[in-house]
């Protein structure tokens, strides 16, 4: 059974840090996937990573995976304001069944 | 546009009726899901659909029901078993092959009163 942590579970840091968000997974999964969520809002989806070593960067966020590992991790450069959100990550179990399981998810919170 | 439409975005439901929350896509996808989130918690997986006619459960089934009778709909009732409805659901849809990304509707946020 997939089963999907992340940490910190809150963070609250100020404008123009770096912070990492790590997401570690307990079996083998296929892929990962992270997602921003706004307050009362749908995911909206920011990466997909579907092989080893892969890595992928939007604006100040990147994102990597390394499946020997089990780790996803989601830098954050030099934050601003609006990217304060709760992000998730998820993984995918994609043979015979697929079926995605969340982390907890990690509310970041972005101080001016 | 393509993309997945819930409905209602609002509903309140007292204790004992039965509630059906809609969902629609215009992606092609092949499936579907239902999460549940509670308010500060993860998304917690209910149902889910690969093909037309066939349903398996997620993590917490127990209180809901849904059908797959066409490719585009993937309704989720809320029956008066489920014990704790009150909770954000949240309808997404997926291809089968290629990533794989999931793509989430806005949202349906039922109360019980």
């Amino acid at each position: 059974e997939l089963k999907v942590e992340q940490n910190p579970l809150f963070l609250s840091m100020q404008e123009g840090k770096n912070y990492t968000i790590y997401c570690n997974y307990s079996t083998t999964s296929d892929r990962l996937y992270w997602y921003r969520q706004d307050p009362g809002k749908s995911l909206e989806s920011l990466f997909v990573l579907l092989s080893n070593g892969a890595v992928k960067q939007e604006g100040r966020l990147m994102a990597s995976l390394d499946t020997k590992a089990r780790l996803s991790t989601l830098h954050i450069t030099a934050a601003v304001h609006d990217l304060s959100a709760t992000y998730f990550c998820a993984g995918a179990l994609t043979s015979g069944t697929y079926k995605y399981i969340f982390g907890t998810g990690t509310r970041l919170k972005v101080l001016a | 546009d393509g993309g997945i439409t819930q409905s209602p975005k609002y509903l309140f439901r007292k204790e004992g009726q039965n509630v059906t929350l809609s969902c629609e896509q215009n992606l092609n996808h092949d499936a579907m899901y239902w999460y549940r989130q509670d308010p500060g918690q993860g998304l917690r997986l209910i149902y889910y659909s690969q093909i037309v006619n066939d349903f398996q459960k997620g993590d917490i089934a127990e209180g809901y029901s849904v059908s797959r009778e066409k490719k585009e709909s993937f309704p989720l009732t809320v029956t008066s078993a489920q014990k704790n409805p009150t909770a954000f659901y949240l309808c997404a849809s997926s291809k089968l092959a290629g990533g794989g990304e999931l793509f989430f509707g806005e949202g349906s946020r039922l109360t019980v009163l």
